[in-house]
């Protein structure tokens, strides 16, 4: 069973600064997931990290993946207000198709 | 394109009604298909996923079930609802050999 942590699980941000959310998971994975929910919606696909020492980056977001260290990061510059949202990262175990989430990061971020 | 349905959006039922949450995808064939419950302030719980027609597979022991009975149609069913039912329930497509997931809007089950 693949498990996965997060953390922080919850990340009180001020607009302006930078601060990263972390992923770590237990066994063997390939690729990684990230993913965006707004409140009370639906999850929206942000990056797929294919490979060791993928990065990603779109906008103020970017993620990273080291399959060894078995750890991705979700680093997010200049945090402003519409990044609030719950992250969740979900790492699929070698030669599966299903994804296993962790348990969300929730952003708040104020001015 | 394809796109996925999710109906009803809300849903309020008192403990020990039965239930029933339908899924469709549009625009693609033979799809994984996969029914997640998210609780409150929590995390994503796989519940049941699917490779095929009549194809259904458990991930958690509880008083859910779900069926496939066509290509695209995929149902969350109970009998009877227990409080601890209560959660925004997600469907969710892949193709086949692929991982990356869609998601359906939701349905928000409150059971009171």
């Amino acid at each position: 069973e693949l498990k996965v942590e997060q953390n922080p699980l919850f990340l009180s941000m001020q607009e302006g600064k930078n601060y990263t959310i972390y992923c770590n998971y237990s066994t063997t994975s390939d690729r990684l997931y990230w993913y965006r929910q707004d409140p009370g919606k639906s999850l929206e696909s942000l990056f797929v990290l294919l490979s060791n020492g993928a990065v990603k980056q779109e906008g103020r977001l970017m993620a990273s993946l080291d399959t060894k260290a078995r750890l991705s990061t979700l680093h997010i510059t200049a945090a402003v207000h519409d990044l609030s949202a719950t992250y969740f990262c979900a790492p699929r175990i070698s030669g599966d198709y299903k994804l296993s989430f962790g348990a969300g990061t929730t952003v708040t971020v104020r001015a | 394109s394809q796109t996925i349905h999710q109906w009803p959006a809300t849903l309020v039922q008192p403990v020990g009604s039965p239930l029933s949450l339908e899924c469709t995808v549009e625009g693609t064939s033979n799809p994984n298909l996969y029914w997640y419950r998210q609780a409150a302030g929590r995390g994503l719980q796989l519940l049941f996923y699917s490779v095929g027609i009549g194809q259904i597979s458990s991930e958690v022991p509880q008083n859910l079930s779900a069926s496939r009975p066509q290509d695209r149609q995929f149902i969350l069913s109970s009998k009877k609802l227990l409080l601890s039912d209560s959660g925004f329930y997600l469907c969710a497509w892949s193709l086949g050999g692929n991982e990356k997931l869609f998601f359906g809007s939701g349905t928000q089950l409150s059971v009171l």
